[in-house]
């Protein structure tokens, strides 16, 4: 069965605090995915990582970094975690461009 | 204007009706999605097309090229149905990434 896992359903940090969320799928995906989910906004990609070490910014990617060293997993870093970065971050994975993708469970940030 | 639109947002039903919620975008596509996000947060894929229809159970997807429009019905609804439906589409030409609707909201009562 396939599987995307994320390290944490729930996170509570201080703002200024350096915030990694990690992303593993054990599919041999070559395409990984950070997004973030906000009331109103649906979901926004953060960064995209399309091979191991390779990576392309999403379409907010500001405040964040990630990090594929190796293929099953994509780190997303916040560098120094504010208030406005307080939200739901999914993870998600596919094979190719044209299939499906799998999401994770989805960890629920909040910054204080 | 977004690129991808859903309608509506919000939709209460009863137990046994059949359901539709659409989705009309404003660029050229390779493939359309529709996801499902259950209270709590995962998602699940439930359909990638490109054209015509495809059936699962009691889901139903099609789409219209020419006329940019998706929807997706369900028969026979019932309570566990009660979710987010995400629409979200793959543009054509030199992008990987997906595009999304903002989401219904169904609720569907017994």
């Amino acid at each position: 069965d396939v599987k995307v896992t994320q390290s944490s359903r729930y996170l509570v940090k201080r703002t200024g605090e350096k915030v990694f969320l990690e992303c593993v799928q054990d599919m041999d995906h070559e395409n990984m995915f950070w997004y973030r989910q906000d009331p109103g906004l649906g979901l926004r990609l953060i960064y995209f990582s399309y091979d191991v070490k390779m990576k392309e910014k999403g379409d907010i990617p500001e405040g964040y970094s990630v990090s594929r060293e190796k293929k099953e997993r994509f780190s997303l870093i916040l560098e120094s975690a504010s208030t406005n970065q307080t939200s739901m971050y999914l993870c998600a994975s596919r094979a190719g461009r044209y299939n499906e993708q799998f999401f994770g469970p989805g960890t629920r940030l909040t910054v204080l | 204007k977004n690129e991808v639109e859903q309608s509506p947002q919000n939709l209460t039903a009863q137990e046994g009706e059949f359901i539709t919620i659409n989705c009309s975008y404003s660029v050229g596509i390779s493939a359309l999605h529709w996801l499902q996000q259950h209270p709590g947060g995962g998602i699940v894929s439930l359909f990638m097309l490109s054209s015509g229809k495809k059936k699962h159970g009691r889901l139903i997807a099609t789409i219209n090229i020419q006329e940019k429009h998706s929807s997706l019905h369900i028969t026979a609804s019932h309570p566990r149905d009660s979710a987010v439906y995400i629409c979200a589409v793959l543009r054509l030409h030199n992008t990987d990434k997906l595009i999304f609707g903002t989401g219904t909201r169904l609720q569907v009562f017994p």
